[in-house]
Order: structure tokens, then sequence, then C-alpha cells
């Protein structure tokens, strides 16, 4: 799998749109970009994965470059409970013994 | 739906004794359970990862025979930590996955075990 490079760590100003940028510059042609936090002495979340095409759904907008080698996270109206640990992952086709590999992820702090 | 469960959510043992976590699917059969670890300040790092049925298969540096995980049927899987020591004091997530379910993970809410 890919590897991806974060930053370690953000703020942002509760209710402004936290973006939580992503490099994963070998990403290869089948390979997804996967998004999941985890929030303090909590198990991940999933929040979002596309191949191509930029995704929304009730929790995140995911952009992702046209070349694919980079991509965004978005938290639209960040709130106090959006801070946590944020993993950006490259992952293929899944298949039965698919493994996650988390690197150390962006820790994201909401500023009251 | 696609929840996972682990019991217990916190666990404090004595040094030299054995605890075992238990990760159950709640609502669906989950043919892949994989069982992770994380220190203070640290990301997750894969352990191993357990077939229903089959031997678990561990990644390199883990000790099988200290990390004894068990996938007796399709909604549980048991990881036993032997002869626990203080440095054995973790946070122990599990994930499951189905054909089902596209084979994506969901993961459990965590055991913070406290070895003393």
């Amino acid at each position: 799998d890919a590897k991806t490079t974060q930053p370690p760590s953000m703020d942002c100003a509760e209710g402004r749109a936290a973006n939580l940028p992503c490099n994963h510059s070998t990403i290869s042609g089948n390979e997804y970009v996967y998004w999941y936090r985890q929030i303090h002495s909590q198990g991940p979340q999933y929040i979002i994965h596309g191949l191509k095409n930029n995704e929304t759904n009730e929790m995140a907008s995911l952009i992702i470059t046209e070349d694919r080698k980079s991509s965004t996270l978005i938290l639209p109206h960040a709130t106090l409970r959006d801070t946590a640990v944020y993993y950006c992952i490259v992952r293929g086709p899944m298949n039965r013994d698919d493994k996650i590999i988390f690197g150390k992820g962006t820790r994201l702090h909401i500023l009251p | 739906g696609a929840v996972v469960s682990q019991h217990p959510s916190r666990v404090i043992c004595k040094s030299g004794t054995s605890v075992k976590i238990e990760c159950r699917s709640l609502d669906f059969q989950a043919t892949t359970m994989f069982w992770y670890r994380q220190f203070p300040k640290q990301s997750l790092m894969l352990m191993a990862t357990s077939n229903e049925g089959s031997k678990a298969t561990y990644e390199q540096g883990v000790e099988k025979d200290k990390f004894l995980i068990n996938h007796a049927s399709l909604t549980l899987s048991t990881l036993t930590v032997t002869s626990a020591h203080p440095e054995d004091s973790s946070f122990y997530i599990c994930s499951a996955s189905s054909r089902g379910l596209g084979y994506e993970q969901y993961f459990g809410p965590g055991t913070r075990l406290t070895v003393t």
C-alpha cells in the first residue's frame, strides 16, 4: 500500500471549516484514499473514502487532486467534538485479509 | 449496523496473571477479525489477523504464545494476554470485517489494560 504524509497537528477555530491535507504521491491506480479518526480513548471511526472523484457524506467532504497524489478532508463546520487524530490511509481493493496500516495521523485541535 | 463491541472496556490485573479480552460483531458475521495495540501518544499497531476457524496470523515481533487469539465463531474473537507484565499495559482495539460488507473494517471501542 502507498505511504501517506500528514502534518502532525493542526488547529481550527470552532465553527470554521477544518481542512486536513494528505500526500500520497505513490498511490496506485486501484488504490482508494480512506480517512478515519480516533477520538481520545476510543476506537477508530470511519469517515469517508474515495477513488478519483470528490466525495461527500454527512460527516465530511473528500477532495482528491486530479493526479491523485494528494487529498484534503474537509470538516465543514468544526465543533469541539471533532477534536481527534485523523488518519489518511491508502488501501487497495479489499479482500478478506486486507490490513489497515495506520500512520501517525494529524492531531486536530478545535479551539473554542 | 456493523457494530463491534469489546469487553471489558478497561481491566486492571496483577503482573503474572492472564487476562482475556472479547471482541464481538453484534449485527453481522465477521469472517475476519483484527487485533491492534496502541501505546499512549502512538498510532495503532496491528498485532494479528484471525479468520474464523483457523489459526491467527501474527505480525512480525508479536509473540504468539503471549498473545493468544481465538476466533471460534463468526461473531466472537478473544485475545488472551498471558503472564501479563507492566509493559503489556496498553489500549487494545479489535476490528471485524465480512464479505457481505465489502470487507470494510469496523472497529470496537477498545479495552484499556493496566498491569500492576
